[in-house]
């Protein structure tokens, strides 16, 4: 079965780094895309971005765009989230999530991590 | 890219049929067919429930539906039960390879 197994809680300082990682299993790991979501305390999903774990070839929302980093590890069928310059606003769970439809971005989210809370604060 | 419009909060009784609606502009909801919309409950990660505007994945019950008109797709929920209470989002594509969701709606089965 399709399972994406997140990181861990992370607690770091304004201006850290933080990378999150997405352990996959149970199905082709490069055939799918992986998208990243996040949700602040008691507020809304928040897209972030994809990346095609075929390519490498990633494309984010344009306010991520310079700070945040998708990459991916075929060997051991992982996909990770960097994030730099954390600042307390970026307190958020942050969720990975597998397409439904092989070989497209322009597909939605069937396959949801439990999610990794990522705490900002000095 | 600014969020979709959703309603804050709904409500209804069990067995009624509630809708909850999804307000863009033509550069997302109503240019493509790519909407979907997420069930998730307190401390959940979301779960699909409606996709490319109309369809269900497998195992959502019939009773969620999803259209659209316009720059406004809908979710609606006939024959409430108590464990449809929770959060509603809707997504759609917005263009050149990106997404934007919706702000939420909290429903309540009365």
């Amino acid at each position: 079965q399709v399972q994406l197994v997140q990181s861990g809680a992370e607690v770091k300082k304004p201006g850290a780094s933080v990378k999150v990682s997405c352990k996959a299993s149970g199905y082709t790991f490069n055939a799918y895309y992986i998208h990243w979501v996040r949700q602040a305390p008691g507020q809304g999903l928040e897209w972030m971005g994809w990346i095609n774990p075929n390519s490498g070839v990633t494309n984010s929302a344009q306010k991520f765009q310079g700070w945040v980093t998708m990459t991916r590890d075929t060997s051991i069928t992982t996909a990770y989230m960097e994030f730099n310059r954390l600042q307390s606003d970026d307190t958020a769970v942050y969720y990975c999530a597998r397409v439904k439809d092989e070989y497209t971005s322009s597909s939605s989210l069937n396959y949801w991590g439990p999610g990794t809370l990522v705490t900002v604060s000095s | 890219q600014s969020a979709l419009t959703q309603p804050r909060s709904v409500s209804g009784s069990p067995g009624q049929s509630v809708t909850i609606s999804c307000t863009g502009s033509s550069s997302d909801v109503g240019g493509y067919t790519y909407v979907s919309w997420y069930q998730q409950h307190p401390d959940k990660a979301p779960k699909l429930m409606i996709y490319d505007v109309t369809k269900r994945p497998s195992g959502v019950p019939d009773r969620f539906s999803g259209s659209k008109s316009g720059n406004t797709a809908s979710l609606t929920i006939s024959g409430l039960q108590a464990e449809d209470e929770a959060d509603y989002f809707c997504c759609s594509y917005a263009g050149t390879y990106t997404w934007v969701f919706g702000g939420g709606t909290k429903l309540t089965v009365l």
